[in-house]
């Protein structure tokens, strides 16, 4: 079984700084990497995936992530934010033998990201 | 336009009463889920189902139950059995020939015990 650790349950930050949400997982087989965001009182919506191939993956809103399979991690990243980024955000993984059963993803506990005029 | 609606938004219950909590997609998915989700405590799966009138039981199915009789439609109803209701439900569903991991939410209906 897999499981995923977000090592921040929060994170503030000023407009325009750059952040970083940390996502670490474990699994004793390969994975598919997610990231979600929850804007307040909303349902959840997917930020961007890693699959396969190139390990930096670009998704929505400027951010992006980079899968380290050494340290078994997947940091999303951000280089200048905005009060609209104010959120919370989700690791998610499942592990590729499911074949992509969506059943199967395990999520994280969240980040709230906070972000500060 | 194309989406999942959930209601009602907020509901408040009296112990000891059964609930139901609407889901309804136009995205013409086969697949729908729902999530319990708690402060700090992530999403957890309660129930989901691949296709018309099955099935299954997720992580934390005990005091819910479910049906499945039209593609669109996947309620939730919330039982007294359940120890610990009070929380927000979200609903989702995906496309079992699309994306994996592509999960699509509904807005979500915050359940509260009096």
């Amino acid at each position: 079984a897999q499981s995923v650790t977000q090592l921040d349950s929060q994170v503030p930050v000023f407009e325009e700084a750059p952040v970083e949400l940390r996502c670490n997982y474990s699994s004793s087989v390969s994975v598919y990497l997610f990231w979600y965001v929850q804007y307040p009182n909303q349902g959840l919506q997917l930020l961007l995936k890693y699959l396969s191939g190139s390990t930096l993956v670009k998704g929505i809103n400027g951010f992006e992530a980079e899968f380290n399979k050494s340290q078994t991690s997947f940091h999303l990243r951000k280089p200048s934010v905005h009060i609209s980024d104010t959120a919370e955000y989700f690791c998610a993984v499942s592990d590729v033998r499911s074949g992509g059963s969506n059943y199967k993803l395990t999520f994280g506990k969240g980040t709230l990201l906070t972000v500060n005029p | 336009d194309g989406g999942i609606t959930q209601s009602p938004k907020y509901l408040f219950r009296k112990e000891g009463q059964n609930v139901t909590l609407s889901c309804e997609q136009n995205l013409n998915h086969d697949a729908m889920y729902w999530y319990r989700q708690d402060p700090g405590q992530g999403l957890r799966l309660i129930y989901y189902s691949q296709i018309v009138n099955d099935f299954q039981k997720g992580d934390i199915a005990e005091g819910y139950s479910v049906s499945r009789e039209k593609k669109e439609s996947f309620p939730l109803t919330v039982t007294s059995a359940q120890k610990n209701p009070t929380a927000f439900y979200l609903c989702a569903s995906s496309d079992g020939t699309g994306g994996i991991g592509e999960l699509f939410f509904g807005e979500g209906s915050r359940l509260t015990v009096l």
